[in-house]
């Protein structure tokens, strides 16, 4: 079975500085990777995905997020955020092969201000 | 419309009401989901159903009772809920073959349970 590990619940950050929202996964097969964000009173919405190829996957909103397969890590990064990047930010595991049920991370809220 | 719809967008209901939740996909995905997202709790997938088939059923309360009469819409019937059922329910939508496996989600319905 898969798992999805958020260590941080909340990231405080000002605006226009770096931010990077770790997620590491345990899975005892290949998988996808994927990251969501939440803005309040709306739905998931994807920003980026891994499936394979590119360790490096480029995403909306100037998000982008790098595969490492021996630390078992996906983290999301961003060089300079913006007030509106305020959300929650849930980081997603599929198996590659048959049904691909998604497990989710407890999400990483964002607070950016200025 | 486009993407994923719910509705409604809130409901209050009492412990004794019976009301269903409505969901709408117009991406041309084969798979629905029907997850339950509470404070401070992960994602909790509680419905699949691929092919218009229930393949996932995570051992929630028979008060909940999904039915898929085709591929583009998903019901979510509630009866005798309970005040913990509050929550807001996400429903999303996937192509279960090809494609690049990532799930669409709709906006929720915010359910509060008196």
């Amino acid at each position: 079975a898969q798992s999805v590990t958020q260590l941080d619940s909340q990231v405080p950050v000002f605006e226009e500085a770096p931010v990077e929202l770790r997620c590491n996964y345990s899975s005892s097969v290949s998988v996808y990777l994927f990251w969501y964000v939440q803005y309040p009173n709306q739905g998931l919405q994807l920003l980026l995905k891994y499936l394979s190829g590119s360790t490096l996957v480029k995403g909306i909103n100037g998000f982008e997020a790098e595969f490492n397969k021996s630390q078992t890590s996906f983290h999301l990064r961003k060089p300079s955020v913006h007030i509106s990047d305020t959300a929650e930010y849930f980081c997603a595991v599929s198996m590659n092969t048959g049904f691909q049920k998604l497990v989710f991370g407890t999400g990483t809220r964002l607070l950016v201000s200025p | 419309e486009t993407g994923v719809t719910q509705t409604p967008r809130h409901l209050v209901m009492g412990m004794t009401n019976k009301k269903s939740l409505k969901c709408e996909q117009h991406l041309g995905h084969n798979a629905m989901y029907w997850y339950k997202q509470s404070a401070k709790k992960p994602l909790e997938l509680m419905f699949v159903y691929s092919l218009e088939e229930r393949v996932e059923n995570n051992s929630v309360p028979s008060r909940f009772s999904p039915e898929c009469p085709n591929s583009s819409h998903l019901f979510l019937h509630l009866h005798t809920l309970q005040p913990e059922d509050s929550a807001l329910y996400l429903c999303a939508s996937s192509q279960v073959t090809g494609g690049s496996r990532e799930q669409y989600f709709g906006p929720g319905t915010r359910l509060t349970v008196t």
